[in-house]
């Protein structure tokens, strides 16, 4: 199966900065099948980004996912308040689809 | 608006079997998948498998594999999973989802909490 490693574990950064969060696969990723996922405490997870880059809807365009192969990155260009949560990539291109253990975004 | 809507919390004992039930409303319901996502307590996500209501083709994780069964009641449109033999691994938070193209999901119930204690 395809495992996927996310880093970091965890980003310390404030409101208004930058955040790149990075997910990398063991073997190619077929077709670009890479999702990324948001969750808070106590919620179900949210879709963000699905083919790698393709913003789900409803989510604001600070979010972005880019990528190929067997390494994705997915930014938040400028971090809100409600953007501090944990955020895990998944892969859909191969049986069985898998997540990555997932990086928490914390407030510093 | 899409809506899964999931059954409530369970507590078994090891060796038993666990039926989470997913009601999805707001969307034609054969027209998605449903996958199964869970959570255990403190840990990231896992894969459980996703069925077609379409067709009922299924797809497992190999690590349950001949332990889990999914299946639809599209006249409902009501998604099961079942779970047997039950073992305090499978304590978790169990998800049901929307599958949508190739398996992202876009749409994703509340969660069944089942825990699993002598």
């Amino acid at each position: 199966e395809i495992v996927l490693t996310q880093s970091p574990g965890t980003l310390s950064l404030s409101p208004g900065e930058r955040a790149t969060l990075s997910c990398r696969a063991s073997q190619s990723v077929t077709n670009n099948y890479l999702a990324w996922y948001q969750q808070k405490p106590g919620q179900a997870p949210r879709l963000l980004i699905y083919g790698a880059s393709s913003r789900a809807t409803g989510i604001p365009d600070s979010f972005s996912g880019s990528g190929s192969g067997t390494d994705f990155t997915l930014t938040i260009s400028r971090l809100e308040p409600e953007d501090f949560a944990v955020y895990y990539c998944q892969q859909y291109g191969s049986s069985p689809w898998t997540f990555g253990h997932g990086t928490k975004v914390e407030i510093k | 608006q899409v809506q899964l809507v999931q059954s409530g919390a369970e507590v078994k004992k090891p060796g038993a079997s666990i039926k989470v039930s997913c009601k999805a409303s707001g969307y034609t319901f054969n027209t998605y998948g449903i996958s199964w996502v869970r959570q255990a307590p403190g840990q990231g996500l896992e894969w459980v498998g996703w069925i077609s209501p379409y067709n009922g083709d299924t797809n497992y994780a190999q690590k349950l594999q001949g332990r889990v069964t999914m299946t639809t009641d599209t006249s409902a449109s009501t998604a099961y999973m079942e779970l047997r033999s039950l073992t305090s691994d499978d304590t978790a938070v169990y998800y049901c989802a929307r599958k949508r193209g190739s398996g992202w999901v876009d749409s994703w119930g509340q969660g069944t909490l089942v825990a699993v204690s002598s």
